[in-house]
């Protein structure tokens, strides 16, 4: 079975732009995560999202949004680029979301850079 | 809200010697808990989780964990590392009625010398 997919791998773009991300999970996932790992902070929960709904939210300025679609496929865009938004953007897909445990798959990741 | 804190950001250790990765965490609520692993360039990858049960765990590449509900602890073990487990290790929680967010400790970043 295919693993999680992110596209694209690298990214660069420059401040003020947006930027729109892609995540397929594994087949059968319909729960979708997203996260931003930066030096300075880590691992920090972007969103959740579950049958095309958001389920989850971090704490994260507008700017940053997500939408899945009814194949499960989701993608996480950010508008008006900072410097602060470089980072390596991963998503992580379970079979489901909801009380019970469900494991989370990573996928690589879209290493973003933003000049 | 939950909190996780990775005492030691870096560890260097010989190969063939024991390591032990120390994780803490803080919540009001029953949370279940976890070790990733993250090599270069790449996603991460679960060594091993708790989620009820006997406190010791066994994951992947001879890791294993214990939970210590008084110390709010989840120590990550191994008694014998090769030059391969270099790479960083990520303890995570997720409160048992959230979903499947993950709060995420700092990262501890082994580096195995020969």
């Amino acid at each position: 079975k295919a693993g999680v997919t992110q596209t694209p791998r690298y990214l660069i773009k420059t401040r003020g732009q947006q930027v729109t991300l892609s995540c397929s999970p594994i087949s059968g996932h319909r729960s979708v995560s997203w996260y931003q790992q930066t030096p300075g902070q880590g691992l920090q929960f972007l969103f959740e999202y579950f049958s095309e709904t958001q389920r989850n939210k971090g704490n994260f300025p507008g700017r940053f949004s997500g939408r899945q679609f009814s194949n499960s496929r989701s993608e996480m865009n950010v508008s008006t680029l900072e410097l602060g938004d470089s980072a390596l953007y991963l998503c992580a897909s379970s079979l489901v979301a909801g009380v019970q445990y469900n494991e989370q798959f990573f996928g690589p990741g879209t290493r973003l850079t933003v000049l | 809200a939950q909190s996780v804190t990775q005492l030691d950001s870096q560890v260097p250790v010989f190969e063939e010697a024991p390591v032990e990765l120390r994780c803490n965490y803080s919540s009001s609520v029953s949370v279940y808990l976890f070790w990733y692993v993250q090599y270069p360039n790449q996603g991460l990858q679960l060594l091993l989780k708790y989620l009820s049960g006997s406190t010791l765990v066994k994951g992947i590449n001879g890791f294993e964990a214990e939970f210590n509900k008084s110390q709010t602890s989840f120590h990550l073990r191994k008694p014998s590392v090769h030059i391969s487990d270099t790479a960083e290790y990520f303890c995570a929680v997720s409160e048992r009625a959230a979903g499947n967010k993950l709060t995420f400790g700092g990262g501890t970043r082994v580096l195995v010398k020969p």
